[in-house]
């Protein structure tokens, strides 16, 4: 089965400029989560989409926004990129979300996105 | 906001000493997942608790929950070279209404 898979793998853009990722996930997995890695940071949680709406945001500012097809791919875009966007961008898809019970995360290879 | 804190940030080890890192939650989890990334790579499931005061083995690392289900820990016996990475502990501190929240993880880094 294939993993979860991340384009690009590899991203430069400008300050000011508008990025967008894209994920497809483990086939029969219908959750997709999005991620940003700095060695500062961590790993915060951006967005969790189930079935194509929006499930869980994080505390990320607007300019940071995603989106679920029917088929389950997601991608995320990030407008008016800022220096401090500079990180890894991770998608993980799972079975489903739960309460009492979380499907584990798949994690892709993901995006490492610089900006200047 | 809610959290996973975690703790030590980086732990230096001989090769063959153990290794332990702590998860903690400010409110109580329905379920704690770990994680370990290796250097350049992504992080990959290692295992879930989801009872209170659950204790689980794999090979060399066990796994615990503790019993008001704030906390857990990951223990290592006799480290190796490749248990070289990130560990990373996972919860939904607001329940559902929160994403997968993970704590900033445990650098483990081992002197042969």
């Amino acid at each position: 089965k294939a993993g979860v898979t991340q384009t690009p793998r590899y991203l430069i853009k400008t300050r000011g400029q508008q990025v967008t990722l894209s994920c497809s996930p483990i086939s029969g997995h219908r959750s997709v989560s999005w991620y940003q890695q700095t060695p500062g940071q961590g790993l915060q949680f951006l967005f969790e989409y189930f079935s194509e709406t929006q499930r869980n945001k994080g505390n990320f500012p607007g300019r940071f926004s995603g989106r679920q097809f029917s088929n389950s791919r997601s991608e995320m875009n990030v407008s008016t990129l800022e220096l401090g966007d500079s990180a890894l961008y991770l998608c993980a898809s799972s079975l489903e979300p739960g309460l009492t019970y979380n499907s584990p995360l798949h994690f892709g290879n993901g995006t490492r996105l610089t900006v200047t | 906001g809610q959290q996973v804190m975690q703790i030590p940030q980086y732990q230096h080890v001989q090769e063959g000493e153990d290794f332990t890192t702590y998860c903690n939650s400010s409110t109580t989890l329905s379920n704690i997942q770990w994680y370990k990334q290796r250097p350049g790579g992504h992080p990959v499931f290692l295992i879930q608790l989801v009872k209170s005061g659950e204790v689980k083995k794999q090979k060399r690392l066990t796994f615990q929950f503790g019993e008001a289900k704030k906390n857990s820990s990951l223990h290592i016996t006799a480290t190796q070279t490749t248990d070289v990475g990130t560990y990373f502990c996972a919860g939904r501190p607001g329940g559902g209404a929160d994403g997968l929240t993970f704590g900033k993880g445990t650098h483990l880094i081992i002197q042969p």
